[in-house]
């Protein structure tokens, strides 16, 4: 069992949707990472978060330590929000980073 | 303009045949890593640094040597490569590894193949 699971793997839209991207993790972590992988290949930082709740634009980013889930959501989605979106997580070595496999979201004008 | 660069950003080459990626960045971060990104696989890391001449195994450290004796550099060595070593490579760095340090910067990326 992967430690890191995303849900789902791929999904595609209509502009304007509501869409949500989940991670679940099985290990303990010191904070979970949202990454945006364009189609060219290029990696940014979305949100670095270990409780509760950021926003940044469109894009929101909740974790529930408890229950071991975050969830990144996008509001009014856009085609060139079209990529893939990683979840990674902190592990109690905190260097150490584990990645889910990616959710590849397509959103069509 | 800070930034994480990776050298070189394509390289084939033969099995056996020793290599260097090289990652430089400008940021004055503490912390560095490298990971490898396989089909199906997702990213995985390789190794990480905590800072200067303080390096750690990832998940995947097998095949590969890093070194950090400056800050700013974080190369990864491939002693003796073999075609399962071929993969999109990257790099990343950040301030530190909390909240507020802990935002990750990317290079590019490298793509090795390895004949």
């Amino acid at each position: 069992k992967n430690e890191v699971e995303q849900s789902p793997q791929n999904l595609t839209a209509q502009e304007g949707e509501f869409i949500t991207i989940n991670c679940s993790y099985s290990v303990g972590i010191s904070a979970l990472h949202w990454l945006q992988q364009h189609p060219g290949g290029g990696i940014v930082s979305l949100f670095m978060l270990s409780s509760g709740k950021k926003k940044h634009g469109r894009l929101i980013a909740t974790i529930n330590i408890q229950e071991k889930h975050s969830s990144l959501h996008i509001t009014a989605s856009h085609p060139r929000d079209s990529a893939v979106y990683i979840c990674a997580v902190r592990g109690g070595s905190q260097g150490n980073l584990i990645f889910g496999k990616g959710t590849k979201l397509s959103v069509k004008p | 303009e800070a930034q994480v660069t990776q050298n070189p950003r394509y390289l084939i080459t033969v099995t056996g045949k020793k290599l260097t990626v090289t990652c430089s960045q400008n940021m004055n971060h503490e912390y560095m890593s490298w990971y490898r990104q396989d089909p199906g696989l997702g990213l995985r890391q390789i190794y990480y640094s905590m800072n200067v001449e303080v390096t750690d195994k990832g998940d995947v450290p097998e095949g590969y040597k890093v070194s950090r004796k400056e800050k700013r550099n974080f190369p990864l060595i491939l002693e003796s490569p073999s075609p399962n070593q071929t993969s999109l490579y990257f790099c990343a760095s950040s301030f530190g590894v909390y909240l507020d340090t802990g935002e990750l910067f990317f290079g590019e990326g490298s793509r090795l193949t390895v004949l």
